[in-house]
């Protein structure tokens, strides 16, 4: 079974510059989050998608993220602007049906804003 | 407002000794948690899943209990090896709202063969 697949693994850019980032869940998983892990600190939940609708995005600084997930197959994270303080790893999670089950991460994509 | 706080945020040991990580958390509303592991440059992966009406689960040399009404949860590794040399995290789900994860900062492990 194939897991959580995401790209890029690292991106550098400068200030003020634009990032996208990509994930493609697990076949069949109806939930999909994006978490932002900073360094030495547990993830934080940024939105959640149940399908392709958003479940939760209470904590998406959404003056400069944005997220989407069409068909509720894969989904793009944007950030534009970036900050320097935008320097973390972004983690695509997804799991069977948002409930009881466990999640499944994808490696990343660590982001350098310079 | 949940918090999640894991205690040492490092640990180190010989290979072969037995040891124990611990998660707390304030509110012992939970649905379930859920024991990580993450390796330098990598995600998560899940190592054990306790339900909120459950009080331990276990795989291989792995252990996890939970204790709802004093708001912790331990994760028991027997006779470690420099393999399990990790960050190990734990992350409480809520029962109420959108039911989302809240992380702990982790227990980085390292054990010295």
């Amino acid at each position: 079974e194939a897991g959580v697949a995401q790209s890029p693994r690292y991106k550098i850019i400068e200030k003020r510059q634009s990032v996208a980032f990509w994930c493609n869940p697990i076949s069949g998983h109806a939930t999909l989050y994006w978490y932002q892990q900073i360094l030495g600190q547990g993830p934080k939940l940024l939105i959640q998608f149940q399908n392709n609708g958003v479940v939760d995005d209470s904590q998406l600084p959404k003056d400069r993220f944005s997220a989407e997930r069409l068909k509720g197959v894969d989904s793009t994270l944007k950030i534009q602007p970036a900050k320097l303080e935008d320097s973390a790893v972004y983690l695509c999670a997804s799991s069977l049906a948002g409930g009881i089950e466990k999640l499944f991460f994808g490696s990343g994509t660590q982001l350098s804003v310079l | 407002k949940q918090e999640v706080t894991q205690i040492p945020a490092a640990l180190s040991v010989p290979e072969g000794e037995n040891l124990v990580l611990n998660c707390s958390f304030t509110d012992s509303a939970i649905y379930n948690l859920q024991w990580f592991r993450q390796d330098p440059g990598k995600g998560l992966t899940s190592l054990l899943l306790i339900q909120s009406s459950q009080r331990e689960q276990t795989s291989g040399r792995l252990n996890a209990s939970l204790d709802k009404s004093s708001g912790r949860s331990t994760l028991y590794i027997a006779a470690s090896q420099p393999g399990d040399s990790a960050t190990y995290l734990c992350a409480v789900r809520g029962t109420s709202g959108t039911y989302k994860y809240i992380f702990g900062t982790g227990t980085r492990l390292k054990v010295l063969a």
